[in-house]
């Protein structure tokens, strides 16, 4: 159980696109989702914080019209990097908990996205 | 703001030796520790958690320990084996208003086992 599905496993787009990224909980619901960015070699950097039904809060330092963020039901969270710059090529990789708060995150397979 | 650091960044073990790794946290209102392996190119796996009313946690090979007083925590790996080489993560979280809450990760520590 707690299956987090991640599509596209990778994308390549040119400057100036935009990319949506889809993160599904197959077999829970999940109210919260959680959208980390990693770079190479480095740690899991929270974005920010989806909730259901809600707006999402993101962390200090993350442009909330860069990367939109949508949860619009219990088990779909989508991140969408607008105006893609090289700079935003990176591992995306969302995350969610089955039981709720302090109990383990179960990440997507991530996504890899590329900006030319 | 919240803040995990984790030590050391690389670690080099034989296999068979005993592997450490330390994290600590800034928040002292965290309350649920777990640790993840990620394996090259692939989604960080939970292998072992603990909470903070324990201070030590063991499943077979795996120990955590935690000290809320000083707010750390480690990860105890013994008879390492080349399959446990990969990148180990800590982190912290805690329960927040209005059902928020979120996780916090160290900076990773990367495990070489040596055969």
């Amino acid at each position: 159980g707690a299956v987090v599905s991640q599509h596209p496993s990778r994308v390549i787009c040119k400057s100036g696109t935009s990319v949506k990224i889809e993160c599904r909980s197959l077999d829970f619901q999940a109210t919260t989702m959680f959208w980390y960015r990693q770079f190479p070699k480095k740690s899991l950097m929270l974005m920010a914080t989806s909730n259901e039904g809600s707006k999402a809060t993101y962390e200090q330092g993350v442009e909330k019209d860069k990367f939109l963020i949508n949860h619009a039901s219990l088990t779909l969270s989508t991140l969408t990097v607008t105006s893609a710059h090289p700079e935003d090529s990176s591992f995306y990789i969302c995350s969610a908990t089955l039981l709720g708060e302090n109990s383990p995150l179960h990440f997507g397979n991530g996504t890899r996205l590329t900006v030319t | 703001g919240e803040n995990v650091e984790q030590h050391p960044s690389t670690l080099s073990v034989q296999e068979g030796d005993s592997a450490v790794i330390k994290c600590t946290y800034s928040d002292s209102a965290s309350n649920y520790f777990p640790w993840y392996k990620q394996e090259l190119g692939k989604r960080p796996q939970l292998i072992i958690d603990i909470r903070s009313n324990v201070g030590e946690k063991k499943d077979q090979r795996i120990a955590v320990t935690l000290n809320k007083t000083a707010k750390h925590f480690s990860l105890h790996i013994t008879e390492t084996q080349p399959e446990d080489s990969a990148v180990y993560f800590c982190a912290a979280s805690r329960g927040g208003t209005s059902g928020t809450y979120k996780y916090i990760f160290g900076t990773g520590t990367r495990l070489k086992v040596l055969a």
